[in-house]
């Protein structure tokens, strides 16, 4: 079975500045990464996903995020950051066919002004 | 696309009564759906998994008889808190899976509070 790992629980940073919330997973198989969103007293909502093709994904609100195979990582990154973006982040993989996806333990950044 | 609705999205009630949580895809079919459970700060646990037609498959720890899914058509899900206690107060979340490689789209949650 898959796992994942975010390595930081906490995130703070100033409002502009640039952030990377860090993401590693392990699994035997070909998975698929998501990272997900959540705000308070919320659902989550799907940020971007790395399905195949180029290891560099993006969203429409500026974050990144790439697939590094090598390091079984898949870190999230943007270049500057908005008191908007003060949330919870999850990282999560899910094997090939999709039957089981497992989530990190969320990374919580908090923008500072 | 790709919305799911879940409802109530807070709800409050007594200890020793029942609460049915729904889960709606509303622009496509979902032949399986999840139900978490968020403890306050923490990452979701998945309780379980509902696959429509067929009985949920629970994860280890997970009272069925306290916890019971219903999945009886490709777009709705139910989740009824059985005999509720202050400990079964969570947050709630559903998802559905739309297919191989689109991931999970999110219900809202579900407040449940039990006094």
């Amino acid at each position: 079975a898959q796992s994942v790992t975010q390595l930081d629980s906490q995130v703070p940073v100033f409002e502009e500045a640039p952030v990377e919330l860090r993401c590693n997973y392990s699994s035997s198989v070909s998975v698929y990464l998501f990272w997900y969103v959540q705000y308070p007293n919320q659902g989550l909502q799907l940020l971007l996903k790395y399905l195949s093709g180029s290891t560099l994904v993006e969203s429409i609100n500026g974050f990144e995020a790439e697939f590094n195979k090598s390091q079984t990582s898949f870190h999230l990154r943007k270049p500057s950051v908005h008191i908007s973006d003060t949330a919870e982040y999850f990282c999560a993989v899910s094997d090939r066919n999709n039957n089981d996806m497992r989530f990190g333990a969320g990374t919580r950044l908090t923008v500072k002004p | 696309g790709a919305v799911v609705s879940q409802h109530p999205s807070w709800v409050i009630c007594k200890s020793g009564t029942s609460v049915k949580i729904e889960c709606r895809s509303l622009d496509f079919q979902a032949t399986t759906m999840f139900w978490y459970r968020q403890f306050p700060k923490q990452s979701l646990m998945l309780m379980a998994t509902s696959n429509e037609g067929s009985k949920a498959t629970y994860e280890q720890g997970v009272e069925k008889d306290k916890f019971l899914i219903n999945h009886a058509s490709l777009t709705l899900s139910t989740l009824t808190v059985t005999s509720a206690h202050p400990e079964d107060s969570s947050f709630y979340i559903c998802s559905a899976r739309r297919s191989k490689g689109y991931g999970y789209t999110f219900g809202s949650g579900t407040r449940l509070t039990v006094v």
